[in-house]
């Protein structure tokens, strides 16, 4: 079974640039999370999706972020215009359906490490 | 302010020694996971614990989580050059499905 996917794994762009960033999730997942760590820091949550929805968007820094799940497999996460504290390492992570409210095992992706210069 | 104090950020040691990491908050959680990443990799998960007291054993590593389900520990015994890696503590709050991470302990174990 393959495991979470992301592209790119390094992106490199100027300040004010646009950058999209991909995740696939394991096959059948309806949790996707986003998580971010910039350096020095803790890795920190984003946001969630439950198939299509946004479940908990209260990580996200600003309106220059904005993630998408169309049909809820693939999300895409694209940052409008890039600033210089956006650089870091992007996590993505995806569970399966949670039920009677246990949270199952998040199987993360390598991650794609953001530099904005 | 950081919800997960992990300690001690760095640790080198040689093959053969014990070591224990630790995990504080003031917070309580309903879960705590343990998680180790190579370079280049992302997390992979070791151990959830979610009962206050709860001790679960894996191979060499020893995790605690303390009774009031606010703190934990990882303790291996024996290290192996193996174990070198970045340890990851990560808590679940009630109901939310999102991880508040620790920032990690670097561990470096030297034959």
């Amino acid at each position: 079974e393959a495991g979470v996917t992301q592209f790119p794994s390094h992106s490199v762009i100027e300040k004010g640039q646009t950058v999209t960033l991909r995740c696939d999730p394991i096959s059948g997942h309806d949790n996707l999370y986003w998580y971010r760590r910039v350096m020095g820091k803790e890795i920190k949550f984003l946001l969630h999706f439950v198939k299509e929805s946004k479940q908990d968007e209260s990580g996200m820094p600003n309106n220059r972020f904005l993630a998408e799940r169309t049909g809820g497999t693939y999300s895409t996460l694209k940052v409008q215009p890039a600033e210089l504290e956006d650089s870091g390492v992007y996590f993505c992570a995806s569970s399966q359906e949670r039920l009677a409210g246990v949270s199952y095992e998040q199987y993360f992706g390598p991650g794609t490490r953001l530099t904005v210069t | 302010t950081q919800l997960l104090e992990q300690s001690p950020q760095f640790l080198s040691i040689q093959e053969g020694e014990n070591l224990t990491v630790y995990c504080n908050s003031s917070s309580v959680f309903s879960s705590l996971q343990w998680y180790r990443q190579e370079p280049g990799e992302g997390p992979v998960l070791l151990v959830t614990v979610v009962t206050g007291g709860e001790v679960k054993k894996l191979k060499r590593l020893t995790f605690q989580f303390g009774d009031a389900r606010k703190d934990s520990s990882l303790h291996i015994t024996a290290a192996q050059p193996g174990d070198t890696g970045l340890y990851l503590c990560a808590g679940l709050r009630g109901s939310q499905g999102n991880l508040i991470f620790g920032k990690g302990t670097k561990l470096s174990v030297k034959p």
